[in-house]
């Protein structure tokens, strides 16, 4: 009963390609962030949603583009891809949209750009 | 905006020994956060500190909050190499939105 689940956990791909990561949450909370995180594990969000509506919105190229279907789900599509894509992504949930409430992690998606 | 300072960046200490980290924030801080990020894991959720002076105790990890609420600091003491990772601190940043510090990474030798 993963309570923020990330899938792929991995993925591999090329320069140029277009990629998908996807995220679901079983605890009810309103709000989903994605995470970036590099290689010296500098931990940067990207975007947050709180009831399917983007609230945060990072300076992040617009080939990342974050959509929320439902409360519970907030997939992330990436074109383009470029090396310095690379990195690991986490998607985050918390109950509501204050700063700073406890988050949820999910596994962590590590995208190689090849 | 808000900047929040975390260091060590790493700190690499014989198994037994304590291991401190610090954050610094260039602003008053309604909260803080400490989040454990084991090897190869998800950053998990340790503690949050909301009062000036605040200490709170979890076993062997002690973690402070500064009385101007600018500071705080995670130690551990008698370290394990169960406690290796890196820990980060987490501050509120407007509408929503945690800033979190760079981390320091902590390797135990037994």
């Amino acid at each position: 009963d993963t309570a923020v689940s990330q899938t792929p956990k991995y993925l591999v791909t090329q320069m140029g390609n277009d990629k998908s990561i996807k995220c679901e949450q079983n605890l009810g909370h309103n709000t989903m962030y994605w995470y970036k995180q590099d290689s010296k594990k500098f931990l940067k969000i990207m975007f947050s949603y709180n009831n399917k509506e983007l609230i945060i919105n990072e300076t992040v190229p617009n080939r990342f583009s974050p959509k929320s279907p439902d409360k519970a789900h907030l997939n992330l599509h990436i074109n383009s891809l470029e090396l310095g894509d690379s990195a690991v992504y986490f998607c985050a949930s918390t109950p509501g949209n204050r700063a700073n409430t406890e988050a949820f992690f999910g596994q962590g998606t590590r995208l190689t750009v090849v | 905006g808000q900047q929040v300072m975390q260091i060590p960046q790493y700190q690499h200490v014989q198994e037994g020994e304590d291991f401190t980290t610090y954050c610094n924030s260039s602003t008053t801080l309604s909260n803080i956060q400490w989040y454990k990020q084991r090897p190869g894991g998800h950053p998990v959720f340790l503690i949050q500190l909301v009062k000036s002076g605040e200490v709170k105790k979890q076993k062997r990890l002690t973690f402070q909050f500064g009385e101007a609420k600018k500071n705080s600091s995670l130690h551990i003491t008698a370290t394990q190499t169960t406690d290796v990772g890196t820990y980060f601190c987490a501050g509120p940043e407007g509408a929503g939105k945690s800033t979190f510090g760079d981390g320091t990474t902590l390797t135990v030798k037994p």
